[in-house]
């Protein structure tokens, strides 16, 4: 059984503050790493598939790192808006092949103005 | 542009009652389409996952079973549910690999009575 693991479970973060958090993975097997954000009353949407050690991805103010060795990632979201609001959620692929994702619990992100 | 259907969006059925929850996708061909469910205070859970026609993988056991009868229709079924079907599921769909990204469609709120 797969084990990925989120933190934290939920945010408070002031409005024009910047903010991280913290997706732990099985450091075996490592295949692919994907973050979606998951607004209320909407489906995932896709931000990132992290693939290679070192890696560092941006869309916009959002970025994310990868460090497969040690199995962990992070997300940095730069100067913080109320529309950055949602659940941040990160998944693990180990096979490579066509077999689903492995998901965190995600992190409940609430941006107060 | 590739667009994912669910229905219904919500549903109540009572304990013991059959269900059926249907998934298509549009715009792309040979998808390979994904059951996830999210139940109360956890993480999204993969359920299913299809290569193709006829070709149906779980991953837990479980009360549920999925069909694909054709290239973009994906079918979630019960012959009696379970309070603890009760969730959200979503359906997904991606090209080809676990560096691909999923696309989910907009869910199914099932509250088993």
């Amino acid at each position: 059984i797969l084990n990925v693991e989120q933190s934290p479970q939920s945010l408070h973060v002031q409005e024009g503050d910047s903010t991280n958090f913290t997706c732990s993975f099985p450091s075996s097997n490592f295949y692919a790493l994907h973050w979606y954000r998951w607004e209320t009353a909407k489906s995932p949407e896709a931000l990132f598939v992290m693939t290679l050690n070192g890696d560092e991805k941006k869309k916009g103010r959002i970025s994310a790192t990868l460090n497969t060795k040690e199995g962990y990632s992070y997300l940095y979201i730069k100067g913080s808006q109320p529309e950055d609001s949602a659940t941040y959620l990160c998944a693990f692929n180990s096979g490579g092949g066509a077999d689903g994702l492995t998901f965190g619990k995600g992190t409940h992100l609430i941006i107060q103005p | 542009s590739q667009t994912i259907h669910q229905w219904p969006a919500t549903l109540v059925q009572p304990v013991g009652s059959p269900l059926s929850l249907e998934c298509t996708v549009e715009g792309t061909s040979n998808p390979n389409l994904y059951w996830y469910r999210q139940a109360a205070g956890r993480g999204l859970q993969l359920l299913f996952y299809s290569v193709g026609i006829g070709q149906i993988s779980s991953e837990v056991p479980q009360n549920l079973s999925a069909s694909r009868p054709q290239d973009r229709q994906f079918i979630l079924s019960s012959k009696k549910l379970l309070l603890s079907d009760s969730g959200f599921y979503l359906c997904a769909w991606s090209k080809d690999r676990g560096t691909d990204t999923q696309y989910f469609g907009p869910g199914t709120r099932l509250t088993v009575l």
